[in-house]
């Protein structure tokens, strides 16, 4: 099965700081059909995960331009600059290229 | 609107089943796959696997091979996970999720 290894495991930020996490994937995520089916969810307290960025650095519809995705291959990371209070709780990346499908471990953003 | 709607939580003991419910509404069940997620009480998500709404055919993760069945009743746009022989490590919250929607989450408690 694709391990993905999510760093920094926990990220503590004041309110306006960037932040980054980084998501590296045991075999590439590029699929067949040329398309990298990494995606970032955002899971808050007590919520279902929700989904950010789609195929590495698509923008989900109503997500803010403060979130950027980019990588490719093996390696690729979350950006959010400028957080906000609304941006606190779990980042977890995910690739659907490589059946069974997996989750990165999780990184924690909260505030300083 | 697009709605995930899941059954109530449930308290089993070792060695029962249970079946949780996830009902679909506000679009066209059969479009998407349906995909089921594990997330232990303080920790990470973890796929289990998914069915493919047209076929019914399941394919499930490794980890989710013995005991966990996935099933449909496409009238009704609602998906079905159910576990039998239930064991302790089965505490947890599981999602379903269809496309880029999630459900609320169902948590079960297997103690005896």
């Amino acid at each position: 099965d694709v391990v993905l290894t999510q760093t920094p495991v926990s990220l503590s930020v004041t309110l306006g700081d960037q932040a980054s996490i980084s998501c590296r994937s045991s075999q590439s995520l590029e699929y067949s059909d040329g398309y990298t089916y990494l995606e970032w969810y955002l899971q808050k307290p007590g919520q279902s995960p929700q989904l950010l960025i789609y195929e590495v650095s698509n923008r989900f519809s109503g997500v803010p331009d403060r979130f950027i995705g980019s990588g490719s291959g093996t390696d690729f990371t979350l950006k959010i600059s400028r957080v906000e209070p609304e941006d606190l709780g779990v980042y977890y990346c995910f690739q659907a290229t490589h059946d069974p499908y997996t989750f990165g471990a999780g990184t924690k953003l909260e505030l300083k | 609107q697009i709605q995930l709607v899941q059954s109530g939580p449930e308290l089993k003991k070792p060695g029962e089943s249970l079946k949780i419910s996830c009902k679909a509404s506000g679009y066209t069940f059969t479009d998407y796959a349906m995909q089921w997620v594990k997330q232990a009480p303080g920790k990470g998500l973890q796929y289990m696997g998914w069915i493919n709404t047209q076929t019914g055919k399941p394919t499930y993760a490794d980890d989710f091979k013995e005991r966990f069945v996935f099933s449909l009743e496409t009238s009704a746009s609602t998906a079905y996970l159910q576990i039998n022989n239930l064991k302790n490590e089965d505490t947890a919250t599981y999602f379903c999720s269809s496309y880029v929607y999630w459900g609320q989450g169902v948590m079960v408690t297997v103690s005896s």
